[in-house]
């Protein structure tokens, strides 16, 4: 089956760092992609991988290891604006995206 | 408009009812998708349409139907709405499939 494990919760301190982790296995594999989600708003875009290796943002760096099935999202010099759920998506053999539930991550001053 | 919108943005609905939630984007994305969102699950893809003329399933597709009868409209019916149908649709759209989506504001549904 197709299935995407990242963590339920994460809580981080105002100008911390901070590594989201996002497992995943699907039927092929087409990019791995990361969308923001703040409380009652609609997902938006951060970022995308399709080849190993970190791809680096702003603020915001995203790692693939297509061996490892494996990703993460980090998140640099955190504020408060960056409390919200970080979804990881997976693109499979016929490109639709599987989705993780989602990390709800807490930024505390 | 720019960018993807939804109507109607709430709406409670008597179980046995039919109901349209329609989708429009002024982005000239070929690729639409209907997604639910359900606590403490992923987004779950319902149908898409890869571009203009042609429809697919998603993982969740029944009680569910749509149409593209052009690139900018999208509508997803539910024929005869029932309680597990409760939940937040986002409508979303891709230049082309695999590229980055943009999703629409959403609509929460209750079904009751």
């Amino acid at each position: 089956g197709q299935n995407i494990d990242q963590p339920t919760e994460m809580t981080a301190t105002e100008g911390a760092i901070v590594q989201i982790n996002c497992t995943y296995q699907t039927s092929g594999f087409n990019g791995l992609f990361w969308y923001q989600q703040h409380a009652g708003e609609a997902p938006t875009f951060l970022s995308y991988n399709v080849l190993d290796g970190l791809e680096e943002k702003g603020r915001f760096s995203s790692f693939l290891s297509r061996s490892k099935g494996y990703s993460y999202l980090l998140l640099k010099e955190l504020q408060m604006k960056d409390s919200a759920s970080y979804l990881c998506a997976a693109s499979d053999s016929n490109y639709q995206l599987i989705w993780g539930a989602g990390t709800k991550l807490i930024i505390k001053p | 408009i720019a960018g993807i919108t939804q109507a109607p943005t709430s709406q409670i609905l008597a179980a046995g009812r039919r109901m349209t939630l329609r989708c429009t984007q002024d982005m000239r994305h070929n690729a639409m998708y209907w997604y639910r969102q359900d606590l403490g699950l992923g987004l779950r893809l319902i149908h898409y349409s890869n571009t203009a003329g042609t429809t697919g399933k998603g993982e969740v597709p029944d009680g569910y139907s749509v149409s593209r009868a052009n690139t900018d409209d999208f509508p997803l019916t539910l024929a005869s709405a029932v309680p597990s149908q409760t939940s937040v649709y986002f409508c979303a759209s891709s230049r082309e499939e695999n590229n980055e989506q943009f999703f629409g504001p959403g609509t929460r549904l209750t079904v009751l």
